[in-house]
C-alpha cells in the first residue's frame, strides 16, 4: 500500500527566501509522485508530476521536486517565495502501473511573510 | 470549457436529511473522483468511477452513494446526513488510463450538518 508523510504540518518563510517543504514517501512499487498546491478556498491544481522519468521534475511557477530512492523523498523547492506562494501544498503518490488511486498526504501550510 | 464545476457551492443540513451533490465535467474525462477535506486530514477518497455505469469505493466510503449515469456526471450522494459529514466535498476527473493520471479539481462544496 502507498502512503506519504508530509513532515511539516506548517511552513513560515520571508519573501525572497528560499522554500522547503518535505515529503517522504512509501510504496510497493515505483511510485508516481505528485504535488499538489490548493490556494484559500479554490480546489486543487497540479504543480508538477515524476513518472519514473528525470528525477529532478520542474513543475509550475517556478517550484521543483527532486525523486531521490535511496531516501524514499519528493521534496518541493523554489529558490525565492513569492507572496502569491502563501497556500497549501499536499504531496501524493500512486503506484506506476496506475492500479491504485492517489493517495494524499496531509498537506503542509506555506506562510509567506513580506 | 469550464473544467470540472460542482454544485452547490455551500449547504446546511440538519441530522438525518438527505442530499446530493453535483459533479459535472467537460474535459470528455472517463475517470471522475469523490474526495472530502478535512482539516488536517489532507483528501480522502469517498468513491471513484472509471467509466460510464461504473462506480467503486475509495477509502471512506461509509455514509455515502454515488452513481454516475452520464460520462459528464458524477453524483454523491447522502441518504441521512450526520454531523460527522461535516466536511468539504471536491470533485475531480482525469484522462482515461490510469488512475495515477493528474486530476482536474472542482472549487468545492462546504457541507455543514447540524
Amino acid at each position: 500500500a502507498q502512503s506519504v508523510t508530509q513532515l511539516d504540518s506548517h511552513v513560515s518563510v520571508s519573501e525572497g527566501t528560499p522554500v522547503l517543504l518535505r515529503c517522504n514517501y512509501s510504496s510497493s512499487y515505483s511510485p508516481s509522485l505528485f504535488w499538489y498546491v490548493q490556494h484559500p478556498n479554490k480546489g486543487l491544481q497540479l504543480l508538477l508530476k515524476y513518472t519514473s522519468a528525470a528525477t529532478l521534475v520542474k513543475g509550475i511557477n517556478g517550484f521543483e521536486a527532486e525523486f531521490k530512492k535511496s531516501e524514499t523523498s519528493f521534496h518541493l523547492t523554489k529558490p525565492s517565495a513569492h507572496m502569491s506562494d502563501a497556500a497549501e501544498y499536499f504531496c501524493v503518490v500512486s503506484d506506476e502501473l496506475g492500479n491504485t488511486p492517489l493517495v494524499f498526504g496531509k498537506g503542509t501550510r506555506l506562510s509567506v511573510i513580506a | 470549457n469550464a473544467g470540472v464545476t460542482q454544485t452547490p457551492k455551500f449547504r446546511v443540513l440538519k441530522t438525518g436529511q438527505s442530499m446530493t451533490l453535483l459533479c459535472a465535467q467537460d474535459m470528455n474525462h472517463e475517470y471522475m473522483y469523490w474526495y472530502r477535506q478535512d482539516p488536517g486530514m489532507g483528501l480522502r477518497l469517498i468513491h471513484y468511477s472509471v467509466g460510464e455505469g461504473t462506480t467503486a469505493k475509495g477509502e471512506v466510503p461509509d455514509g455515502y452513494n454515488v452513481s454516475r449515469l452520464k460520462k459528464q456526471n458524477f453524483l454523491l450522494g447522502l441518504e441521512s446526513a450526520a454531523p460527522s459529514q461535516t466536511s468539504v466535498y471536491f470533485c475531480a476527473s482525469s484522462y482515461p488510463g490510469l488512475v495515477s493520471e493528474t486530476q482536474y479539481f472542482g472549487p468545492g462544496t462546504r457541507l455543514l450538518v447540524l
